[in-house]
């Protein structure tokens, strides 16, 4: 059972306009969700977290809107530019910090920004 | 400059040659892990470990194995490799103290 889904699969902003890309969970007992972000031929690197304890994280033009009740997150990249055209994962887990347990990955939604 | 290394970057094996795929990091981390990345699948948990001899089966254990003789050094054995083995395979560490996780770039493996 795949514990964290995202959509879309694939999607396409022109530069300057906002990307929204959206992620769900499965276990209610998942407190931390970081995403990643993944550049072809590189391996993931984290790009911004949040814990369930807050409902925004921002950094920069990213942003994390996070819905508890409805187990729902989303990442908003604003004013998107070419150099953001990625593949960006969202992961769970329970724990966080030192107690951080394993990651559940998503599938990824591949960000194209076209000049 | 803290970092995840992965040896080879590409390689192409036969079908039912074993496969070593090597994995170290400068961190001190106890925690790695291997992935296998396919299309539309994201990220799949191969094995965890915890530090050495240390190790756990991740959600898809089967066809592989591990080895973990140094904190530093973890290794993925594919013994008599698959074609459906092919895909990119990421090695992942972390830290005890508030870390998330650290990858490696990957090796690209066929199996043909």
């Amino acid at each position: 059972q795949q514990q964290v889904r995202q959509s879309p699969q694939s999607l396409t902003v022109w530069e300057g306009e906002t990307a929204i890309l959206n992620c769900s969970y499965e276990d209610s007992t998942f407190n931390y969700f970081p995403w990643y972000q993944q550049f072809p031929g590189e391996g993931p690197a984290l790009l911004i977290s949040i814990r369930s304890v807050s409902d925004k994280k921002e950094d920069g033009r990213f942003t994390i809107f996070f819905n508890k009740r409805e187990k729902k997150l989303s990442l908003h990249i604003t004013d998107s530019q070419p150099g953001d055209s990625a593949t960006y994962f969202c992961a769970a887990s329970e724990g966080g910090g030192s107690a951080l347990g394993r990651l559940h990955f998503g599938a990824g939604t591949q960000l194209i920004v076209i000049p | 400059d803290m970092k995840v290394t992965q040896m080879p970057r590409y390689l192409i094996k036969r079908m039912g040659e074993n496969v070593l795929l090597e994995c170290g990091q400068d961190m001190s981390h106890e925690t790695m892990y291997w992935y296998r990345q396919d299309p539309g699948l994201g990220l799949q948990l191969i094995y965890i470990s915890y530090d050495v001899d240390s190790n756990s089966e991740g959600d898809i254990p089967k066809g592989y194995r591990v080895s973990r003789k140094k904190r530093e050094h973890f290794s993925l054995i594919l013994d008599s490799a698959k074609t459906n083995q092919t895909s990119v395979y990421f090695c992942a560490s972390r830290g005890h103290a508030n870390s998330d996780y650290t990858f490696g770039s990957g090796t690209r493996l066929l199996v043909i």
